[in-house]
């Protein structure tokens, strides 16, 4: 079974805070994600990552930066949080051949609150 | 962006109920996924959809990809306490780059 962890389930922060939010997953998965969900809004892509120290920006960027310096790592970071990146974020990840880099398998997801 | 505009928002149904939801896209897709999302956890997929007019199961769930190739289908027979979540569409074209997902059906069984 692939396994995504996330990890923390839960964090709160203070505004102007730098934030790490980090993911690993242990099945050699060339392609990573990172997904804010958010009621009404459902899951929008925040950065993807097809391979090592390479990294493409989403739907929504603004605000967040990516690292991912070995395969199995994929962090996101807020560099000053702000109370409206208050969400769940999900990380995800998926093969890079064929139809299976469609099929994304998601961590549990890190509630994330600024105050 | 590309949407997907899935159906019903929420379901309150008996147990033991079938359930239908679907996803409907303005454009044409080549892939159709579907994900549960338990509260407070991420999402898991359930089936993946790749040919038009495929019909997929995975246990009580059945998913169907569109033969217009602009919609997928899930059903579940038989409904149990456990099915209680969130239900995400997800679909690719050609045209984007990453998967585009639903706003979620979320389902709740009552006893």
């Amino acid at each position: 079974d692939v396994k995504v962890t996330q990890s923390s389930r839960y964090l709160v922060k203070r505004t102007g805070e730098k934030v790490f939010l980090e993911c690993v997953q242990d099945m050699d998965h060339e392609n990573m994600f990172w997904y804010r969900q958010d009621p009404g809004l459902g899951l929008r892509l925040i950065y993807f990552s097809y391979d090592v120290k390479m990294k493409e920006k989403g739907d929504i960027p603004e605000g967040y930066s990516v690292s991912r310096e070995k395969k199995e790592r994929f962090s996101l970071i807020l560099e000053s949080a702000s109370t409206n990146q208050t969400s769940m974020y999900l990380c995800a990840s998926s093969l890079s051949g064929g139809y299976l880099r469609y099929e994304q398998y998601f961590g549990p997801g890190t509630r994330l609150t600024v105050t | 962006g590309q949407q997907l505009n899935q159906s019903p928002q929420s379901m309150f149904i008996q147990e033991g109920e079938d359930v239908s939801m679907n996803c409907t896209s303005s454009s044409i897709f080549n892939t159709w996924l579907w994900y549960k999302q338990d509260p407070g956890e991420g999402p898991v997929l359930l089936i993946a959809l790749y040919k038009a007019g495929e019909l997929t199961s995975n246990g009580r769930l059945t998913a169907q990809f569109g033969i217009t190739r602009k919609d997928s289908f899930l059903n579940i027979s038989a409904s149990i306490p456990s099915d209680v979540g969130i239900y995400f569409c997800a679909g690719h074209s050609g045209s984007a780059r990453q998967l585009t997902f639903g706003s979620g059906t979320q389902l709740t069984v009552l006893p």
